[in-house]
């Protein structure tokens, strides 16, 4: 059972425009949100966060925003710049358990 | 990230043979995972351990087994390898001292068995 969905493993964007990647989830007692981003032959690297207190999280170009009632948080970047390309993965985490499941990805492209 | 360590970067072994892949850290955190990565699946979890005397299984545990030696090593072994085990590996730490630590990453093994 896939706790944590990345539906789409694809996105193409033009270059200084806004890419919106979602991730959905089903366990109710997650409260840490995290997206990773990655590139090919380097491990994930964190890229921002956010907690179940908050719906939203800014953290210069990158934006999380989390709805609960909906199960659902999105990573907003503007604008999208070409070393933006990589795969981008997000993960959650239930209070207490220090234990991360990830989606499986989604791989952005943002063309020159 | 420099500061946790993966030897090898890349091994090539064969069914039926034992392998151990190493994970050093200098970042002095405490708890360190193990997780592995398909085409299509994303990261899963392996095993994970919170300090030297604490080990948890995670979601893919079966056919792998680890070993923390020190807070800065966590190794995972695989006593005797399948096909399907074939993936790239990532070893990861994060701090308990921080209410809402990220994981920190090292860059991977590529295992591929034969």
């Amino acid at each position: 059972d896939q706790q944590v969905k990345q539906n789409s493993p694809s996105l193409s964007v033009q270059e200084g425009r806004i890419s919106i990647l979602n991730c959905d989830y089903t366990n109710s007692m997650f409260d840490y949100f995290l997206w990773y981003k990655k590139y090919p032959a380097e491990g994930p690297t964190f890229l921002i966060s956010i907690s179940s207190i908050k719906d939203k999280n800014e953290d210069g170009r990158f934006t999380v925003f989390l709805n609960k009632s909906a199960k659902h948080l999105s990573l907003h970047i503007v604008p999208s710049q070409p070393g933006d390309s990589a795969v981008y993965f997000c993960a959650a985490s239930a209070e207490g358990t220090y234990k991360y499941i990830f989606g499986t990805g989604t791989r952005l492209k943002v063309l020159a | 990230d420099a500061d946790v360590t993966q030897t090898p970067r890349n091994r090539i072994t064969k069914t039926g043979k034992r392998i151990m892949l190493e994970c050093s850290q200098t970042k002095g955190h405490d708890r360190m995972y193990w997780y592995r990565q398909d085409p299509g699946l994303g990261l899963r979890l392996i095993y994970y351990s919170f300090d030297v005397k604490d080990i948890n299984k995670g979601e893919i545990s079966d056919g792998y087994s680890v070993s923390r030696q020190a807070q800065a090593k966590f190794s995972l072994s695989l006593e005797s390898a399948i096909p399907n085990q074939t993936a790239l590996y990532f070893c990861a730490t994060s701090d308990s001292r921080e209410l809402n630590s990220p994981l920190h990453f090292g860059n991977g093994t590529r295992l591929t068995v034969t």
